[in-house]
């Protein structure tokens, strides 16, 4: 069956460094990938997606390219801030089926 | 356009009485799907629904959950003789079946056993 992989957390960093949370896939063929992030109390709420193989999705300075060769939808973000402290989490999903998610990775960032 | 609403948002029951959480998907969607999220930890599918259909079920413990989607009002997941291990979010999304294949989530429902 499917499955997604995230790099464990917790993420610790500094404001204004370089963020990467690592995401990789096992699915038969050709899904859909997201990324999604979780604030405290809330639900979750869609960052960006990629519907085919080299797609960048990107959305408020964080974006993620659909790896197909490496099965991989790793987010990156250039410089973060103190407000992108949340839980983040990796999605895969098929035409017309569930979703299936990785176990989320809780990124901190320090002033 | 109205996102997918859930109520309650907080629910707090004894053990062995029943919970009911209720989900209204966005406008335009006929597909719902609900996922528990226990304490520190990620998101498990639960059950899939289309109007008046379960489509996949596989993520539903096998005895006291039960889901619905009738033709019309919202979908329902019923938990009946709670327990505490039943403490969670519960989270409903939705989407339509077009090639994005976006799911769109609630704010969620946060069950307390006592």
């Amino acid at each position: 069956g499917d499955s997604v992989t995230q790099m464990e957390g917790p993420v610790t960093l500094s404001e204004e460094a370089f963020l990467t949370i690592n995401c990789t896939y096992t699915a038969t063929g050709y899904p859909s990938l997201f990324w999604y992030v979780q604030y405290p109390g809330e639900g979750l709420q869609l960052l960006l997606k990629a519907t085919k193989a080299d797609d960048k999705g990107s959305n408020k300075g964080f974006e993620a390219t659909y790896r197909k060769e490496t099965t991989s939808f790793h987010l990156e973000k250039g410089s973060v801030q103190v407000s992108d402290s949340a839980v983040y989490f990796c999605a895969l999903k098929h035409n017309a089926g569930k979703s299936t998610f990785g176990d989320g990775t809780t990124l901190t960032v320090k002033p | 356009n109205a996102g997918v609403m859930q109520n309650p948002r907080h629910l707090v029951r004894r053990r062995g009485q029943e919970a009911r959480l209720r989900c209204s998907p966005m406008k335009g969607h006929s597909h719902v799907y609900w996922y528990r999220q226990l304490p520190e930890e990620g998101l498990k599918f639960m059950v899939y629904l289309q109007k008046e259909n379960i489509i996949d079920e596989s993520g539903m413990p096998k005895e006291r959950f039960s889901a619905e989607f009738p033709k019309e009002g919202p979908s329902i997941l019923r938990i009946q003789q709670v327990v505490r291990g039943d403490s969670a979010a519960y989270f409903c999304a939705s989407s339509r079946t077009d090639p994005g294949n976006t799911i769109y989530f609630g704010e969620g429902s946060w069950l307390t056993v006592v």
